[in-house]
């Protein structure tokens, strides 16, 4: 079975700190891992994915993530944050061995950075 | 460039009547096209996908359906809606069959079941 939990509900921060948003996973084998942010009302825009290679991997919008197999995570962090990064954040997990298709998401979590 | 639609944007029906949200997507074949609803909240639940025309696998039982009639469209559909239908519905597509691929959504259609 796989797994993805995100262990805060919300992350407040204020403008121009690091933030960091938690994400564990659980998986049989190897993970595929993701990241994607929800702004109000609209649909899910991917951020970042770890596939294979690099433990760091860069996205879009100056996020990065690092992947921790030891400790079984894949926290996304911002060096500096920005008001406009105020949203939903989702963790998701695909288990290479369980199946291709169906990824299993976390719960989301809500930063909010403050001016 | 590949691009996904998704009508209505928003939809207030009674509770009882019928339902038919549509999803297409451009610039891509052979999708793996995907339902999703999220509820007041935060969490995603996944209602069906699929890999092919007329695939379409359902992930939780309900009183929704799905539909794949042509390779790049996605219909869900309910009989008679209930309150608890109500929510914020996704479709997503990805390619490919090895699971790396990441996911696109489309803009989301909000429904209000009264």
């Amino acid at each position: 079975a796989q797994s993805v939990a995100q262990p805060e509900d919300q992350v407040n921060v204020a403008e121009g700190n690091p933030l960091t948003v938690k994400c564990t996973y659980s998986v049989s084998g190897n993970p595929y891992l993701f990241w994607y942010v929800q702004y109000p009302n609209r649909g899910l825009q991917f951020l970042l994915k770890y596939i294979t290679g690099d433990n760091l991997v860069k996205g879009s919008y100056g996020f990065e993530a690092e992947f921790n197999k030891s400790q079984t995570s894949f926290h996304l962090k911002k060096p500096s944050a920005l008001v406009s990064d105020s949203a939903l954040y989702f963790c998701a997990v695909r288990d290479i061995m369980r199946g291709s298709y169906i990824p299993t998401f976390g719960r989301g979590t809500s930063l909010i950075v403050h001016p | 460039s590949q691009t996904i639609h998704q009508w209505p944007a928003t939809l207030v029906q009674p509770v009882g009547s019928p339902l038919s949200l549509e999803c297409t997507v451009e610039g891509t074949s052979n999708p793996n096209l995907y339902w999703y609803r999220q509820a007041a909240g935060r969490g995603l639940q996944l209602l069906f996908y699929s890999v092919g025309i007329g695939q379409i696998s359902s992930e939780v039982p309900q009183n929704l359906s799905a539909s794949r009639p042509q390779d790049r469209q996605f219909i869900l559909s309910s009989k008679k809606l209930l309150l608890s239908d109500s929510g914020f519905y996704l479709c997503a597509w990805s390619v490919g069959s090895g699971g790396a691929n990441e996911q696109f959504f489309g803009p989301g259609t909000r429904l209000t079941v009264l």
